[in-house]
């Protein structure tokens, strides 16, 4: 079955610390999609994110980096430099072709990242 | 600006009653969700529209009802049949097709509800 952990409940650095929230996934397909959300206090999702499953290349982008590694199901994201506005719940989800042909994401519960000043 | 907007940002409703939460999109997109968020959760899919007068419930459609009349709007009610309303309501909506599942969900602002 689909399922997405993020063990990670609440984090809390420093102000320029690196951090870097986890997400495990599980799955029988071998095509998926991989996302990472930002959830600021105000609420919306903000997308950060896509990676399918045929690309294992890290990303960078900014400050932002990713890690994917199909051995371990695992598709980490590190903040490098973590600032104040980076505070928010960081969301991760799968996406994975259902045989019905409708599909869902399967969002995992979210890591509350708190840097502190 | 393209993007989702959502109506009410909160919402108070007395038991009994109905209530409906409007999404609207000028993104062209074909599909559109709504999830429900409740403290410490992921996001938990109510239903999903992948077009115009069609949709399908999701994990958690007891007590919610929605239409897609228009390719640009999703409106969700949520009625009395919920038992547990209280949460944060999130529309998104993506390109859609054929391989939707590759799809990039972009979401709304949002709606809390609270039943008094």
């Amino acid at each position: 079955a689909q399922k997405v952990t993020q063990a990670q409940t609440e984090i809390s650095v420093v102000e320029k610390e690196d951090v870097t929230l986890d997400c495990v996934y599980e799955t029988r397909d071998t095509t998926y999609y991989l996302f990472w959300y930002k959830q600021p206090p105000s609420g919306e999702l903000v997308f950060l994110i896509r990676r399918n499953s045929f690309d294992e290349q890290n990303e960078i982008s900014g400050r932002y980096s990713w890690n994917f590694q199909k051995s371990t199901s695992s598709f980490n994201f590190t903040i490098t430099a973590s600032q104040v506005v980076d505070s928010a719940v960081y969301f991760c989800a799968l996406s994975e072709p259902a045989t019905s042909g409708t599909y869902k994401y399967i969002f995992g519960t979210g890591t509350r990242l708190k840097v502190l000043a | 600006d393209g993007g989702i907007t959502q109506s009410p940002k909160y919402l108070f409703r007395k038991e009994g009653q109905n209530v409906t939460l409007s999404c609207e999109q000028n993104l062209n997109h074909d599909a559109m969700y709504w999830y429900r968020q409740d403290p410490g959760q992921g996001l938990r899919l109510i239903y999903y529209s992948q077009i115009v007068n069609d949709f399908q419930k999701g994990d958690i459609a007891e007590g919610y009802s929605v239409s897609r009349e228009k390719k640009e709007s999703f409106p969700l009610t949520v009625t009395s049949a919920q038992k547990n309303p209280t949460a944060f309501y999130l529309c998104a909506s993506s390109m859609g097709g054929t391989s939707a599942y590759t799809d990039t969900q972009y979401f709304g602002p949002g709606t809390r509800l609270t039943v008094l």
